[in-house]
């Protein structure tokens, strides 16, 4: 069945770092993939999201590309700041039938000042 | 716009014990989801309700029973709690007519006993 992995955490970084957090999935056919962001005491909210191979998804400054050859759609932000400290979540939903979400493990990131 | 809210925000039960939790939304979105989020394992989706007036069985079902009670009420239920439910208990909702986003209700933390 469709399935996300997705790094393990913590990951810690020091302000103004360079950030990847990385997911893979399985999936047959081609599926909308997302990441979705928590921040302490509250639900998820939506970062950002990539609905065909090649796009490009982008917000608040994060970025990830739809890899259909490598089945990836890697998390990355060229310099962190302490107010993304957070839980982030890489998903996928697939377009063949059904409302389903399937959700990563969730990756905590715990930035430094 | 209050978006998705949950009731209550935080609730401790005995072994047995029944409740209902309560979510609604203010989008107008035709579909609705359960969730759990246990540490490590992510989002598992309990049930899910594609519009108003049908509801199907998720990931993890057992143990709960909902109820779409209209377009904007979605409610889930516990009818004799056991500790291995101990767990964060998320709604979502989508417009479920092709936009995919998923938007969250901040959450209800239950705890058995």
């Amino acid at each position: 069945g469709d399935s996300v992995t997705q790094m393990e955490g913590p990951v810690t970084l020091s302000e103004e770092a360079f950030l990847t957090i990385n997911c893979t999935y399985t999936a047959t056919g081609y599926p909308s993939l997302f990441w979705y962001v928590q921040y302490p005491g509250e639900g998820l909210q939506l970062l950002l999201k990539a609905t065909k191979a090649d796009d490009k998804g982008s917000n608040k400054g994060f970025e990830a590309t739809y890899r259909k050859e490598t089945t990836s759609f890697h998390l990355e932000k060229g310099s962190v700041q302490v107010s993304d400290s957070a839980v982030y979540f890489c998903a996928l939903r697939a377009n063949t039938g059904g409302f389903k979400t399937i959700f990563g493990a969730g990756t905590r990131l715990f930035v430094k000042a | 716009n209050a978006g998705v809210t949950q009731t209550p925000k935080f609730q401790v039960l005995k072994t047995g014990q029944s409740m209902t939790l309560q979510c609604a939304q203010d989008m107008n979105h035709n579909s609705m989801y359960w969730y759990r989020q246990d540490p490590g394992m992510g989002l598992r989706l309990i049930y899910y309700s594609a519009s108003e007036g049908t509801t199907d069985k998720g990931e993890v079902p057992n143990g709960y029973n909902v109820s779409r009670l209209n377009k904007r009420e979605f409610s889930l239920r516990l009818e004799s709690a056991a500790p291995s439910q101990t767990s964060v208990y998320f709604c979502a909702s989508s417009t479920g007519t092709g936009e995919e986003t998923q938007y969250f209700g901040p959450g209800t933390r239950l705890l058995v006993l």
